[in-house]
């Protein structure tokens, strides 16, 4: 089985300056790592994933990720943010083998960012 | 693109009632799910899908059943809605049950049961 930990709940930013969303899993097997943002009122899209290769993956609307297996941590990042980046962030971690893809989320974090 | 619709964006319920969620996933998909949604708990598993009238219980099938007819549709019921069960419900698809390329959603169904 697979668990996610999102330690913080809330991350307030200016506009314009960088963000780091934190992330931890823990997992027995190797895994897939998942990153996806919620806009109020409306479901979950993808913004990247991690399946293998190389350990930063760049996803949509300039986010990128990092996939540290020493420290099993797959933070996500933005070097400048944006209003419209103010939405709620979940890391989810499915098992490379067994589960059937099942998707284990974090709880979330708010991204709020301020003028 | 995949498009995943779900029937309702709200819906209010008596205590007791039965009540159907409905998925329709328009490409031709494998995988099914239903998670619920609630604050600082993130999302939860209650059931999935891996075919046609196949279902497997995730981490909170109680209170909950599912049905899968046509490979199309994904329905979960609650058999007698109670307050608790007063959530976000969001349904995914996943294209196959052999490598995990991420889920595609649903816009979600705002439950409240009163």
């Amino acid at each position: 089985a697979q668990s996610v930990t999102q330690l913080d709940s809330q991350v307030p930013v200016f506009e314009e300056a960088p963000v780091e969303l934190r992330c931890n899993y823990s997992s027995s097997v190797s895994v897939y790592l998942f990153w996806y943002v919620q806009y109020p009122n409306q479901g979950l899209q993808l913004l990247l994933k991690y399946l293998s290769g190389s350990t930063l993956v760049k996803g949509i609307n300039g986010f990128e990720a990092e996939f540290n297996k020493s420290q099993t941590s797959f933070h996500l990042r933005k070097p400048s943010v944006h209003i419209s980046d103010t939405a709620e962030y979940f890391c989810a971690v499915s098992g490379v083998t067994g589960g059937g893809n099942k998707l284990t989320f974090g709880t979330g974090t708010q991204l709020k960012v301020e003028l | 693109d995949v498009k995943v619709t779900q029937s309702s964006r709200y819906l209010v319920k008596r205590t007791g009632e039965k009540v159907f969620l409905e998925c329709v996933q328009d490409m031709d998909h494998e995988n099914m799910f239903w998670y619920r949604q609630d604050p600082g708990l993130g999302l939860r598993l209650i059931y999935f899908s891996y075919d046609v009238k196949m279902k497997e219980k995730g981490d909170i099938p109680e209170g909950y059943s599912v049905s899968r007819e046509k490979k199309e549709r994904f329905s979960l019921i609650l058999e007698s809605a109670s307050t608790n069960q007063t959530s976000m419900y969001l349904c995914a698809t996943d294209a196959t049950a052999r490598k995990n390329y991420g889920y595609t959603f649903g816009s979600g169904t705002r439950l409240t049961v009163v």
